[in-house]
């Protein structure tokens, strides 16, 4: 099975910088993916790893260690729109996505 | 034109009633799921579907009953409520990325069932 391990809660301040990590524990591996959900809204893709590495989109990044079963989002010049959850995933031999319990992320002025 | 599309948004019903959800993707792909965010947010997944196979968690009671009449179509039939079955449902779609084994989710909006 899969164990997925998030922060819940991280505030910020518009325009700082903030990481968002993730640790996970898979049978097999098909890909560490990130999702944004605002409040009573439906989760949207943001991002996905399957190698080792950082994935570069905007101002929003991946990092993913597969032997470390470690990843991070890295969200940038932070908006107040950027509140909202954040959710960790991954799938393992079976492909179907499970997730994290989510981190909600808080920017403040 | 929506890709994943979800009906009822908004089900309030009485325990012991029978009710269902139902969803329609017109993106073509291939897996249809439904997962269960409870109030703690927490997403699970309760079934993955596609035309072979039919995966169910094991920790679903069997009162929750996917019914997929074609490939497009995923409708979930819950029977006997009770108040626990109070949350949001979602309905999602994918197609596995034959090359890099990519699995992403389109999610629809959301049915928020209430059991009184």
């Amino acid at each position: 099975g899969q164990n997925i391990d998030q922060p819940t809660e991280m505030t910020a301040t518009e325009g700082a910088i903030v990481q968002i990590n993730c640790t996970y524990q898979t049978s097999g591996f098909n890909g560490l993916f990130w999702y944004q959900q605002h409040a009573g809204e439906a989760p949207t893709f943001l991002s996905y790893n399957v190698l080792d590495g950082l994935e570069e989109k905007g101002r929003f990044s991946s990092f993913l260690s597969r032997s470390k079963g470690y990843s991070y989002l890295l969200l940038k010049e932070l908006q107040m729109k950027d509140s909202a959850s954040y959710l960790c995933s991954t799938s393992g031999g079976s492909y179907i996505p499970t997730f994290g319990r989510g981190t909600s992320l808080i920017v403040h002025p | 034109d929506t890709a994943v599309s979800q009906t009822p948004k908004y089900l309030v019903t009485q325990m012991g009633n029978d009710k269902s959800i139902k969803c329609e993707q017109n993106l073509g792909h291939d897996t249809m799921y439904w997962y269960k965010q409870d109030s703690k947010k927490f997403l699970k997944i309760m079934f993955s579907y596609n035309n072979k196979e039919l995966i169910i968690n094991e920790t679903v009671p069997n009162r929750f009953s996917p019914k997929s009449p074609d490939k497009a179509h995923l409708n979930l039939h819950i029977n006997s409520l009770e108040l626990g079955d109070s949350a949001v449902y979602f309905c999602a779609s994918s197609r596995i990325s034959l090359t890099s084994g990519a699995n992403v989710l389109t999610f629809g909006a959301g049915s928020r069932l209430t059991v009184l």
